[in-house]
């Protein structure tokens, strides 16, 4: 089985920095994703990890080390438009078509 | 392109009543999903699809069905609705070249069971 864990909600100011952990739990790995999901609307796709290291995506930075089962999405000069839920997602290895998600975050950006 | 769309956007039916979800896109995508998104759960895998004539069981697989008889359109049925039914259903694709983890997003069916 997999889980996942991250925090329920995290809340920071505009221009600040935000750092949404998650760790996991699988009996394979394929790789450690994550979406955005403004109130009402559908998850975006932002980034994805395969291999260890930090991918960077303009405003937006994910990290991931296998050896400690662990990633973050950063988020950095922060907006209002940036109010969202955050999710991660792991798939294993031995089942293509299968993503399990975590319960996401919720991100608070405040003027 | 329009991408992944969903129909209906809301639905309510009654407790017994079935009813199919329609989800179709146009990218030429191989791969489709259908998920649950439940108030403080994220999403629930319940079916996937990896090409045309092929479904599999994901997470939450009772209670519905899906067939994938084109590459375009994978409907999702609800046998006999139930109150624990009561979710918003998202579908989702993605194509080999971009792997299981980038997944496009239909705008989703808000369903009520009463």
């Amino acid at each position: 089985g997999q889980s996942l864990e991250q925090p329920s909600e995290v809340t920071a100011v505009e221009g600040a920095i935000v750092q949404i952990n998650c760790t996991y739990q699988t009996s394979g790995f394929y790789g450690l994703s994550w979406y955005q999901q403004h109130d009402g609307g559908a998850p975006t796709f932002l980034s994805y990890n395969a291999l260890d290291g930090l991918e960077e995506t303009g405003r937006f930075s994910s990290f991931l080390s296998r050896s400690d089962s662990y990633g973050y999405l950063l988020l950095q000069e922060l907006q209002m438009k940036d109010s969202a839920s955050y999710f991660c997602a792991v798939g294993p290895e031995d089942s293509w078509g299968k993503l399990q998600f975590g319960a996401g975050t919720q991100v608070v950006v405040t003027p | 392109n329009a991408g992944v769309t969903q129909t209906p956007k809301f639905q309510v039916l009654k407790t017994g009543q079935s009813m199919t979800l329609q989800c179709a896109q146009d990218m030429n995508h191989e791969y489709m999903s259908w998920y649950r998104q439940d108030p403080g759960m994220g999403l629930r895998l319940i079916h996937y699809s990896v090409g045309a004539g092929i479904t599999d069981q994901g997470e939450v697989p009772n209670g519905y069905n899906v067939s994938r008889s084109t590459t375009e359109d994978f409907p999702l049925r609800l046998l006999s609705a139930a109150p624990s039914q009561t979710s918003v259903y998202f579908c989702a694709s993605s194509r080999p070249g971009q792997g299981v983890h980038e997944q496009y997003f239909g705008p989703g069916t808000r369903l009520t069971v009463t």
